[in-house]
């Protein structure tokens, strides 16, 4: 199975700073990465597809990159309703698998 | 629109079966595979299982002997039966469905509202 190396597992941020989170994977998943919103008691909500294709509503402000095993993901400008936990997710090969995830909070 | 809704009891005595249904509506279970994903409080979600639009299954490894995934398409119907409950099965249980394009996947794009199962005597 592949594993995904989240960090950090908690962010503190003001709002309007430019926040980073990455994820390592065990091994190259070419791309096919995927990264999530989650506020308390909703389902995991999908914001970038493919490392760095943003879905339908996904504010421009957010973004995704990187290749092989790195991947990282990024708020600039961080507004109120950023807050909430990010997850990664590797769809290269079954088992799918997810990052411990990140919990953005406000400073 | 799509839209997939989980149901099934919220608690289950420890050893006990659970078995949870997905009903699906906007989409048909014999063009799109439907997975199982659940996420215990405060950790990251886990991967468990998936029916195939053709209607084969695949598992979690970590799970398989204990998990079974089947559908009811006349239904618009998927469900997960897992024995052997134990305290640390207790999760919210999503169903989910990927998004293709150009043949290939682009991860769960659509989730149901999940259900709360808590694993207790």
């Amino acid at each position: 199975d592949i594993q995904m190396t989240q960090s950090p597992p908690s962010l503190s941020a003001s709002l309007g700073d430019k926040v980073t989170i990455t994820c390592q994977a065990s091994q190259n998943i070419n791309k096919y990465i995927a990264w999530y919103q989650q506020k308390p008691g909703k389902a995991p909500r999908q914001l970038i597809r493919y490392t760095s294709t943003l879905v339908s509503g996904t504010p421009s402000r957010v973004s995704g990159s990187g290749s092989g095993r790195d991947y990282s993901f990024s708020i600039s400008n961080v507004e109120s309703e950023d807050i909430a936990s990010y997850y990664c997710l590797q769809y290269n090969n079954l088992p799918y698998t997810f990052g411990g995830g990140t919990k953005l909070e406000l400073k | 629109q799509v839209q997939l809704k989980e149901s099934g009891p919220g608690l289950v005595q420890p050893s006990e079966t659970l078995s949870l249904t997905c009903t699906v509506s906007g989409f048909s279970l014999t063009s799109y595979s439907v997975s199982w994903v659940r996420q215990p409080s405060g950790k990251g979600p886990e991967w468990m299982g998936r029916m195939w639009y053709d209607g084969d299954t695949a598992y979690n490894s970590a799970l398989k002997s204990r998990l079974s995934i089947s559908r009811d398409t006349s239904k618009n119907q998927v469900f997960l039966k897992m024995n052997s409950l134990q305290t640390d099965d207790t999760a919210t249980y999503y169903c989910t469905r990927e998004d293709n394009y150009g043949g290939y996947s682009a991860g769960f794009a659509y989730w149901g509202q999940g259900t709360l199962v808590t694993v207790s005597s």
